[in-house]
């Protein structure tokens, strides 16, 4: 069965510190995506990244970047310079293989709330 | 270009009632997936639907049940109201060929008394 651990519950920074979430996954398959999704207080989650178990590459998004290490099954997230407008809850996110052209359900963790305080 | 969207927003129901949620894909979207997302915890998968078939299903009982349309747009019921089915259910879309990037709407709020 596929878990994702999210440990920090809460995490509150002043604003233009960096922060990073941290996630945790597990899974038996050999072949998988991750992902992470925010979720503002008006609901909707969006998209950040997704990333396959081939792919171990760090990735830079402007102030965004995600350090991913399959030998610890951590993919973690990593804000730089936070701002105010970052405040959301943040969930990681795992799905198994993509087969048959279909998108594969989502394991996700139980989120990180991060306030970013001015 | 409107995303997914859901209705009702928010609604009150009681217990052992029924209710019917409602989700319009993305434009180009062919595939509709609902989430259940209890207060404090991440999303839970309830159900995926392609075709106009169920095509993936979690771990929810026969109350919760599912349609899609000609159109692709989905509908979510769920029968017999628990007080533990309050949730904001999300209603996500993808294309087959998306690889695998699920587009979400802002949720109907499900409170149960």
């Amino acid at each position: 069965a596929q878990k994702v651990t999210q440990a920090q519950t809460e995490i509150s920074v002043v604003e233009k510190e960096d922060v990073t979430l941290d996630c945790v996954y597990e899974t038996r398959d050999t072949t998988y995506y991750l992902f992470w999704y925010k979720q503002p207080p008006s609901g909707e989650l969006v998209f950040l990244i997704r990333r396959n178990s081939f792919d171990e590459q760090n990735e830079i998004s402007g102030r965004y970047s995600w350090n991913f290490q399959k030998s610890t099954s951590s993919f973690n997230f990593t804000i730089t310079a936070s701002q105010v407008v970052d405040s959301a809850v943040y969930f990681c996110a795992l799905s198994e293989e993509i087969s048959s052209g279909s998108a594969r359900q989502l394991t996700f963790g139980s989120g990180t709330q991060l306030t970013v305080l001015p | 270009d409107a995303g997914v969207t859901q209705s009702p927003t928010h609604l009150i129901k009681t217990r052992g009632q029924q209710v019917t949620l409602r989700c319009s894909p993305k434009s180009g979207h062919d595939t509709v997936s609902w989430y259940q997302q209890a207060l404090g915890q991440g999303p839970q998968f309830i159900f995926q639907y392609y075709e106009e078939e169920e095509r993936q299903r979690g771990n929810f009982p026969d109350r919760f049940s599912g349609h899609q349309f000609p159109n692709y747009s989905s509908e979510l019921n769920v029968n017999a109201l628990l007080l533990g089915d309050s949730a904001l259910y999300l209603c996500a879309s993808s294309s087959r060929t998306g690889a695998n990037v699920l587009t979400f709407g802002a949720g109907s709020r499900l409170t149960v008394l």
